[in-house]
């Protein structure tokens, strides 16, 4: 059983909609969480952060977190072909680097 | 330059054999870190630095070593490698205090024969 769950596996999205991914950690000691972007043949690249229950918004990208129920969803507007890719979610904790726990991931593919 | 480079990007190996994988960054963090991917599942960390220290996960403990002779380059060593141990391996860094940004490299593909 994987400790961080992302749902839906893929997504095909058409230029201009809305991108909804969501993320979830079944482990109750995790403060963070982290959504990394991974273009075909290129390496995970941090797209955004958030341990603070709410909302952030970082240009089209949008992040909420739910730490009650340790719920985190990425949300992409005016989605572009530039925004295909895979898509993980990512959890950590503790008071020095101990590394990330990563889910399966998203793939998203957005259509001219 | 936020760049964690990894080399090679493709290596075979024979089963049996000892594999060698090689990371350097410099942007002088603390943490360096390697994960495995295999196809359907979810990067998984295998060991990391923090400084001089290392700590490998339980599960693969006995299956990896690592060495990192300063602060800019780590190593993923197998000793005699499996076929289980075809995968994707990648490296990454960070400052090293809690929930700071993890930077990874591109990755080793390896493939066990």
């Amino acid at each position: 059983q994987q400790k961080v769950q992302q749902s839906p596996e893929s997504l095909i999205v058409p230029e201009g909609g809305m991108a909804s991914l969501n993320c979830t950690s079944s482990d109750r000691n995790v403060d963070y969480f982290w959504w990394y972007r991974q273009h075909s043949g290129k390496s995970p690249k941090m797209l955004m952060s958030i341990f603070s229950n709410g909302e952030k918004e970082e240009g089209r990208f949008t992040v909420h977190l739910n730490k009650a129920s340790l719920h985190t969803s990425l949300h992409i507007r005016d989605s572009q072909p530039s925004d295909s890719a895979l898509y993980l979610c990512a959890a950590s904790m503790g008071n020095y680097a101990q590394g990330l726990t990563f889910g399966l991931g998203t793939r998203v593919s957005v259509f001219p | 330059d936020t760049t964690v480079k990894q080399n090679p990007r493709y290596k075979l190996a024979r089963v049996g054999k000892p594999v060698n994988l090689i990371c350097s960054q410099t942007m002088n963090h603390d943490t360096m870190y390697w994960y495995q991917k295999k196809p359907n599942q979810a990067p998984k960390l295998l060991l990391f630095y923090y400084d001089k220290i290392l700590n490998r996960e339980a599960d693969t403990f006995e299956k990896f070593q690592s060495s990192r002779p300063n602060n800019s380059f780590c190593s993923l060593y197998i000793g005699s490698a499996g076929l289980e141990y075809s995968a994707m391996y990648l490296c990454a860094s960070s400052a090293g205090h809690a929930n700071t940004e993890v930077f990874f490299g591109k990755g080793t593909r390896l493939t066990v024969v």
